[in-house]
C-alpha cells in the first residue's frame, strides 16, 4: 500500500527565506508523485508532478521538486518565500497501476510566511 | 474553459438525513474523482467514476456512494449522515491522461448537526 508523510505541520519562514516542506513516501511500484497547493475556501492546484522523467522536477510559481528514489523523498523548495506562497500543501503520490486519479495524500503542510 | 463546478457550495444537515452532491467536470473530461477532506484525516479517497462506471473505491462504507450520467457529471450520495460526516468534499476531474493534471473543484462543505 502506498502512503506519504509529511514532515511538520506548519513551517514558518520570513518572506525572502528559502521554503522547504518534506515528504516522504512508500510505493510497492514506481510511483507518480505530486505538490498540491490549497489556498482558503479553494480547492487544490497542481504545483508540480513527478512521472518517471527528471528527477528535478520545477513547477509553477518558481517551486521545484527533486525525487530522489534512495532516500524515499520528494522535498519542496523555493529559494525565496513570498507572501502569496502562504497556503496548506499537500504532497501525494499515485500508483500508476490503481489509477492515475487516485491520489494518497499526506496530511498536509501549512506555509507561514512573514514580513 | 470553465473549470470544475461544485454545487452546492454549503450544505447544512442533521444526523440520520441524506445528502447528494454534483460535480461538473471540465468539458472532454470522463474521469470524476470525489476526496473528503477532514481536519483529523486530511484528504482521503472517495471513489472514482469514468465512462459512468466506478473504477477505483477508497475505504469508506457503504453509505457512501456514486454515479456518473452520460455528460460526465457525476453525483456522489451520503445516507443516514453521521456528524463524522462533515467535511470538505472535493471532485477533480481528468482524462484519465498521466501527461494530463487532475483539476479539482473547490468543493462543498457538508455541517452535519
Amino acid at each position: 500500500a502506498q502512503s506519504v508523510t509529511q514532515l511538520g505541520s506548519h513551517v514558518s519562514v520570513s518572506e525572502g527565506a528559502l521554503v522547504l516542506l518534506r515528504c516522504n513516501y512508500s510505493s510497492s511500484v514506481p510511483p507518480y508523485l505530486f505538490w498540491y497547493v490549497q489556498y482558503p475556501n479553494q480547492g487544490l492546484q497542481l504545483l508540480l508532478k513527478y512521472t518517471s522523467a527528471a528527477t528535478l522536477v520545477k513547477g509553477i510559481n518558481g517551486f521545484e521538486a527533486e525525487f530522489k528514489k534512495s532516500e524515499t523523498s520528494f522535498h519542496l523548495t523555493k529559494p525565496s518565500a513570498h507572501m502569496s506562497d502562504a497556503a496548506e500543501y499537500f504532497c501525494a503520490v499515485s500508483e500508476g497501476n490503481s489509477g492515475y486519479s487516485t491520489l494518497t495524500f499526506g496530511k498536509g503542510t501549512m506555509l507561514l510566511v512573514s514580513p | 474553459k470553465a473549470g470544475v463546478t461544485q454545487t452546492p457550495r454549503y450544505l447544512i444537515k442533521t444526523r440520520g438525513q441524506q445528502v447528494t452532491l454534483s460535480c461538473s467536470p471540465i468539458s472532454g473530461h470522463r474521469s470524476v474523482s470525489w476526496y473528503q477532506q477532514t481536519p483529523g484525516q486530511g484528504l482521503q479517497f472517495l471513489f472514482e467514476y469514468f465512462s459512468e462506471t466506478q473504477r477505483n473505491k477508497g475505504n469508506f462504507p457503504g453509505r457512501f456512494s456514486g454515479r456518473q450520467f452520460s455528460n460526465s457529471r457525476s453525483e456522489m450520495n451520503v445516507s443516514t449522515l453521521e456528524l463524522g460526516d462533515s467535511a470538505l468534499y472535493l471532485c477533480a476531474s481528468s482524462n484519465r491522461d498521466p501527461n494530463e493534471k487532475l483539476f479539482f473543484g473547490s468543493g462543498t462543505q457538508l455541517s452535519v448537526l
